[in-house]
């Protein structure tokens, strides 16, 4: 199993672009989420689904958009990208339902937006 | 809406010492706690969760935590860390029926040879 895989790793964007993190996980898990890590700030929550077809926001989902068109993957777009979405993002995934089980993480991808 | 507080940004300490790194989560009727591990440059691994059951609960590396209901504390320790735990370390709560993980801010833990 590889787990939880981010592409890119690394990405820097001009202000105003677009581009698309993507987020494969091979572990069937139902449940998948994005969080942005900053400084001192721990790691947010952008955007999460609890299955295909199904996504919600979480803290901080302004300037992000998600879709989960498949159990497998959840990418992450950015519209317009912001000085301030620079940061590290990380996509994790669980099992679902009533149970609770543990999240695992990608590697992350580090965006800068200058 | 549910906040979990890491009261030390950062906790330095000596090879082979004890450690303790704090975390206290705003009360709720059920919580499920965990905490996890970032190595540079890396994801977050599980350390250990509190579902239910006994309040003391071990994790891997060495690593405990406790549930103090009474006090909304999840602390961590570790009787005697390594320089190889040198690390970042994530309190975490999900509130019963609920599917969101909300984290603390953090706490960088420097083992000094």
């Amino acid at each position: 199993n590889a787990g939880v895989t981010q592409t890119p790793k690394f990405q820097v964007l001009k202000t105003g672009q677009s581009m698309t993190l993507q987020c494969a996980q091979d572990m069937n898990h139902e449940y998948m989420s994005w969080y942005r890590q900053d400084p001192g700030m721990g790691l947010r929550l952008i955007h999460y689904s609890v299955g295909a077809g199904i996504t919600d926001q979480g803290e901080v989902p302004n300037g992000y958009n998600v879709s989960r068109s498949t159990t497998e993957d959840f990418p992450l777009r950015l519209l317009s990208a912001a000085p301030s979405q620079t940061s590290v993002y990380f996509c994790a995934s669980s099992y679902g339902g009533t149970t609770l089980y543990e999240q695992y993480f990608g590697p992350g991808t580090r965006l800068t937006v200058t | 809406a549910q906040s979990v507080t890491q009261l030390d940004s950062q906790v330095p300490v000596f090879e082979e010492a004890p450690v303790e790194l704090r975390c206290n989560y705003s009360s709720s009727v059920s919580v499920y706690l965990f905490w996890y591990v970032q190595y540079p440059n890396q994801g977050l691994q599980l350390l250990l969760k509190y579902l239910s059951g006994s309040t003391l609960v071990k994790g891997i590396n060495g690593f405990e935590a406790e549930f103090n209901k009474s006090q909304t504390s999840f602390h961590l320790r570790k009787p005697s860390v390594h320089i190889s735990d040198t690390a970042e370390y994530f309190c975490a709560v999900r509130q019963g029926g609920s599917e969101k993980l909300v984290f603390g801010k953090g706490t960088k833990l420097t083992v000094n040879p």
